[in-house]
């Protein structure tokens, strides 16, 4: 079965810039969860999607972070304007939804913001 | 609010010593526990999880223990072999689908 898969695995960028990180959830699975964990932390939700709807993002920066899932599969996360203070890996994970628990991460992107 | 701490930080335990790494949750509601091993450059990766409904569940070397009257579960690593080192995450899910990750151990394995 493949995992989840993300893209880029690196990313850099000045502050000020725009960046999108590309996910792609393992099949049949629901919920996709995209994740910030900054360097000797733990990961941090930003959203939550179950299919296309989002579920909770509460935890996102919405002046400067969006994210989308279109057709309730892949998703894209995007930065515009990028802060230095930004720089993290983004993790994206997906679960069956409908009550199952049970996340699966993919590598995530290390993003570096100068 | 949603908490989760973990103890201890870092963690070194000789290769064949077993390893204990602790974690207390804030949130009666919680009833999924799950434990994540991260390698370096990887993302976590889910290596046991216990359900309230359990006190404990085992898989070869690696144990988890719930108990839900003091709010604490722990994960035990037995046997400890050099691949075992790396950073460990314990989470909770606080009655929802929404997972809510400790601060992480980093567990080194002394050959």
């Amino acid at each position: 079965e493949a995992g989840v898969a993300q893209s880029p695995r690196y990313k850099i960028i000045e502050k000020r810039q725009s960046v999108a990180f590309w996910c792609n959830p393992i099949s049949g699975h629901a919920t996709l969860y995209w994740y910030q964990q900054i360097l000797g932390q733990g990961p941090k939700l930003l959203i939550q999607f179950q299919n296309n709807g989002v579920v909770d993002d509460s935890q996102l920066p919405k002046d400067r972070f969006s994210a989308e899932r279109l057709k309730g599969v892949d998703s894209t996360l995007k930065i515009q304007p990028a802060k230095l203070e930004d720089s993290a890996v983004y993790l994206c994970a997906s679960s069956l939804g409908q009550g199952s628990t049970e996340a699966f991460f993919g590598q995530g992107t290390r993003l570096t913001v100068v | 609010g949603e908490n989760v701490e973990q103890h201890p930080s870092t963690l070194s335990v000789q290769e064949g010593d077993s390893a204990v790494i602790k974690c207390t949750y804030s949130d009666s509601a919680s009833n999924y526990f799950p434990w994540y091993k991260q390698e370096l450059g990887k993302g976590p990766q889910l290596i046991i999880d216990i359900r309230s409904n359990v006190g404990e569940k085992k898989d070869q070397r690696i144990a988890v223990t719930l108990n839900k009257t003091a709010k604490h579960f722990s994960l035990h690593i037995t046997e400890t072999q050099p691949e075992d080192s790396a950073v460990y995450f314990c989470a909770s899910n606080f009655g929802n689908e929404k997972l809510t990750f400790g601060t992480g151990t980093r567990l080194t394995i002394i050959p």
